[in-house]
């Protein structure tokens, strides 16, 4: 299920089942986004990125979709281990001078075993 | 190597204290930043130098005041800081500004008392 409001939006799956976790970008100029993985005590480990002149990347285990249209990108993980449990940010980056990464609120994933 | 060292793992300062944080990368990045995570929130930028010259401050308060003695450190000098300034302080870097990925290191808890 989902909360949302004081608490981080959290999604509860079942190890061995596919996880999907959605973000909504705010800047249409974005081109290039990034998710990252965040454990308890640790800092941000990037999993994946996606440039704004695709639509769909493939790692091991992981997936990201963009739909520039509706300025949506998602991750999907395959097979979901206890490992994955953490939360899980999506950053928007636009070129230029600064590069500045824009984090989204984060989705926390809470895989059950 | 691909790593980011953060120290103090954790530190607790009383508002009248002095203290550094200091960040460490030898992978030979250019650009080294300083972002600034409250619970359950995402990170938020404070800080960017590149090529040992600061190019962004995000409107930071003075008690905090970055360094940069060498293309491989990366020091956050703290000074009359707030109770509402504990939070988790994050040190990345990349190749460059004009790079899109950033290394995370695992952050110093900093408690204010």
């Amino acid at each position: 299920g989902e909360s949302v409001g004081l608490h981080l939006p959290t999604l509860s799956v079942q190890e061995g089942d596919n996880s999907i976790i959605n973000c909504a970008y705010s800047n249409s100029a974005s081109d290039y986004f990034i998710w990252y993985k965040q454990e308890s005590g640790k800092g941000p480990q990037f999993i994946i990125d996606i440039r704004s002149n695709m639509d769909k990347r493939q790692g091991q285990r992981v997936t990201v979709l963009l739909n520039k249209t509706v300025k949506h990108l998602s991750l999907q993980i395959a097979a979901t281990q206890p490992g994955d449990s953490a939360v899980y940010f999506c950053a928007e980056q636009y070129g230029g001078a600064t590069n500045k990464l824009i984090f989204g609120t984060g989705t926390l994933l809470a895989v059950q075993p | 190597d691909t790593e980011v060292t953060q120290t103090p793992k954790h530190l607790v300062m009383g508002m009248t204290n002095k203290k550094s944080l200091k960040c460490e990368q030898h992978m030979g990045h250019r650009a080294m930043y300083w972002y600034k995570q409250k619970a359950k929130k995402p990170p938020e930028l404070m800080f960017v130098y590149s090529y040992e010259k600061l190019s962004i401050n995000e409107s930071v308060p003075s008690r905090f005041s970055p360094e940069c003695p060498n293309s491989s450190l990366l020091n956050l000098h703290l000074h009359a800081l707030q109770p509402e300034d504990s939070a988790l302080y994050l040190c990345a870097s990349s190749q460059d500004l004009g790079s899109y990925e950033q290394y995370f290191g695992p952050g110093t808890r900093l408690t204010v008392t």
